[in-house]
């Protein structure tokens, strides 16, 4: 199974400051197989990114994301007060799909 | 509008089964693949497992620890998705949550119907 490692477990920010998050996998997941999430509380997550860089539909372009092999990164240009929320790297490279613990932005 | 509406949850004993149910629309149904994902009560998310479109041969996917013991299926014709549960145990106590896969990335989501498997 590919664990991923998320960090840091807590970010602490100012709305308008630049957000940098990291996803790491256990093992090669190759170039586009890993997703992004948020998720605000009692709410169902939310698709960000896929494909390790594509923002889903509607996602603003503040957020973008990068990465390959072990190493992938989501990060928020300008963090909006809106932006403060849970978010989870997934990959669908292999079977079990795996997601991280997440990273709380707050 | 893409809608998802899970239902079936509530609160079984150990040992104990429960079959979930997702109504889909918005959507060509039959064309998507799709997952179920869980999450814990203040816990991080878990795939559960998936169903391929029955063009793409409708075969299914299981997170190991469930393999034995849930089972998808779908039914094109009603625009539904099933999650059979058996042999619950405490630990599958979750929110589960009926998903549509987009190249297995999950980009819409049911509003999660909550599962407890408590004596």
């Amino acid at each position: 199974e590919v664990v991923l490692t998320q960090s840091p477990g807590t970010l602490s920010l100012s709305s308008g400051e630049r957000a940098t998050l990291s996803c790491r996998a256990s093992q090669n997941i190759g170039s586009s197989y890993l997703a992004w999430y948020q998720q605000k509380p009692g709410q169902a997550p939310r698709l960000l990114i896929y494909h390790t860089s594509s923002r889903a539909t509607g996602i603003p372009d503040r957020f973008s994301a990068s990465g390959s092999g072990t190493d992938f990164t989501l990060t928020i240009a300008r963090v909006e007060p809106e932006d403060f929320a849970l978010y989870y790297c997934q990959q669908y490279s292999y079977s079990p799909r795996t997601f991280g613990q997440g990273t709380n932005v707050e | 509008e893409v809608r998802l509406v899970e239902s079936g949850g509530g609160l079984v004993k150990p040992g104990e089964s429960l079959r979930l149910s997702c109504a889909a629309s918005g959507f060509t149904f039959r064309d998507a693949w799709m997952s179920w994902v869980r999450q814990p009560p203040g816990k991080g998310l878990e795939w559960v497992g998936n169903i391929r479109s029955n063009r793409d041969g409708g075969t299914t996917d299981y997170l190991p620890p469930v393999k034995d013991r849930f089972t998808i299926s779908r039914d094109d014709s009603n625009n539904a998705v099933y999650l059979q549960m058996n042999s619950l145990k405490t630990e599958d106590t979750a929110v589960y949550y009926c998903v549509t896969e987009y190249w297995g990335s999950y980009n819409f989501w049911g509003q999660g119907a909550l599962v407890t498997v408590s004596s």
